[in-house]
């Protein structure tokens, strides 16, 4: 099985930086995914990390440590419309067709 | 607009009615899967579809019945569902299941049962 863990709230102020952690137990692991979505809205594609590393995208970065099972999404200069969840998923080629099982998801609430 | 259009956005039925719920997509993806989002929990695979032929079935009630007619249409025909079946349902698509790509998600039917 799998067990995806991130924190279900959190609370930044605009133009700060935010860390959002993500862990994970996987067999197969076979990349990792971060997804935004906003209420009543479909989640959209942030980033994805197969590699240890950081990959930078604008304001957005993911960072991944396959040997801790552990990757984080930072986001700089937060802005009021990055208020949302956002959700951790993981690949596991052992789970059958290259599935993705997602985490909770993190609330993010930006404040002035 | 994603690419992925999920109709209708919104559905209240009763126990004992049947529906179905549509996804369509035009991305020339060929993996089509049905998600469940229940408040607090985390999107539980339902189905999925790759070529059109269900690889998958996440010991999902037989209440709820998939059908995938073609590479871009998808279906979710529902009948005497229980209140804990209200969620969120979400469709995405992909360019294949068994390779390495990511998903893209339509914006969901919410779903009421009384």
């Amino acid at each position: 099985g799998q067990n995806i863990d991130q924190p279900t709230e959190m609370t930044a102020t605009e133009g700060a930086i935010v860390q959002i952690n993500c862990t994970y137990q996987t067999s197969g692991f076979n990349g990792l995914f971060w997804y935004q979505q906003h209420a009543g809205e479909a989640p959209t594609f942030l980033s994805y990390n197969v590699l240890d590393g950081l990959e930078e995208k604008g304001r957005f970065s993911s960072f991944l440590s396959r040997s801790k099972g552990y990757s984080y999404l930072l986001l700089k200069e937060l802005q009021m419309k990055d208020s949302a969840s956002y959700l951790c998923a993981v690949r596991d080629s052992e789970a059958g067709s290259y599935q993705l099982t997602f985490g909770k998801g993190t609330k993010l609430s930006v404040i002035p | 607009e994603t690419g992925v259009t999920q109709t209708p956005r919104h559905l209240v039925m009763g126990m004992t009615n049947k529906k179905s719920l549509k996804c369509e997509q035009h991305l020339g993806h060929n993996a089509m899967y049905w998600y469940k989002q229940s408040a607090k929990k985390p999107l539980e695979l339902m189905f999925v579809y790759n070529f059109k032929e269900q690889t998958e079935n996440n010991s999902v009630p037989s209440r709820f019945s998939p059908e995938c007619p073609n590479s871009s249409h998808l279906f979710l025909h529902l009948h005497t569902l229980q209140p804990e079946d209200s969620a969120l349902y979400l469709c995405a698509s992909s360019q294949d299941a068994n390779v390495d790509y990511g998903y893209t998600f339509g914006s969901g039917t919410r779903l009421t049962v009384v």
